[in-house]
């Protein structure tokens, strides 16, 4: 057991252009949620999957965001067209149905 | 929807001290709670959780948790804070149904003087 892991760790960006970040979620589990965290704030949730069925999309996935789970393994976050207000560390998580998450190190933005 | 509150947005205990972070959460019926620990830069770690059964929780690194329905209360708890401890922490509640999220409070963070 690996664990979550998060890639790139780090990006940094102009805005306007489009990021993507990946997921790789513990082997076993069946969902997958990405969170977005602002300084000093907790963790905002975004979107998850049950598998590769996307279930429930947050009100801040606004329509240059979007998350795929193809074959219910790894995820992609992309953003496209960032603003400066994109700019937060990109949480993942993976979970064995209701049970607890598990959460990656995370994908720092910076968008400039 | 569920949604939690953290009093505290700061917190400052001397190293040995007794320790009490807050954490309110408003759900219609019995939730999944969790306390989360985040050091700078990193993800999320779980310290503990209640599901159901005993209303106080043992965690990891000597932390422990008390669930107290009436008050609508998960409180995170330690006898004794070690400089280690300085960190944020994360009150979380989850729906028991299928199809929900995990709602995050947010934060206390914690300082601890030497």
């Amino acid at each position: 057991d690996t664990g979550v892991s998060q890639n790139p760790r780090h990006k940094i960006t102009k805005r306007g252009q489009n990021v993507t970040f990946r997921c790789d979620p513990i082997s076993e589990h069946n969902r997958l949620y990405w969170y977005r965290q602002t300084l000093g704030q907790g963790p905002e949730f975004l979107t998850y999957f049950q598998n590769e069925a996307q279930l429930e999309k947050s009100r801040l996935l606004s329509d240059r965001f979007s998350a795929e789970r193809p074959k219910g393994s790894f995820s992609t976050l992309e953003i496209q067209r960032t603003e400066q207000g994109d700019s937060a560390m990109y949480l993942c998580a993976s979970s064995y149905s209701t049970g607890e998450l598990f959460f990656g190190e995370g994908s720092r933005l910076t968008v400039l | 929807a569920q949604s939690v509150t953290q009093p505290d947005i700061h917190i400052t205990v001397s190293e040995g001290a007794s320790l009490e972070l807050r954490c309110n959460y408003s759900y219609g019926a019995t939730p999944y709670l969790f306390w989360y620990v985040q050091s700078p830069g990193q993800g999320l770690q779980l310290l503990l959780k209640y599901f159901s059964g005993d209303t106080l929780v043992q965690g990891i690194k000597g932390f422990e948790a008390e669930f107290k329905r009436s008050q609508s209360s998960f409180n995170l708890r330690k006898p004794s804070v070690h400089w280690s401890d300085a960190a944020e922490y994360f009150c979380a509640v989850g729906a028991r149904n299928y199809g929900q999220n995990f709602v995050f409070g947010p934060g206390t963070r914690l300082s601890v003087l030497p």
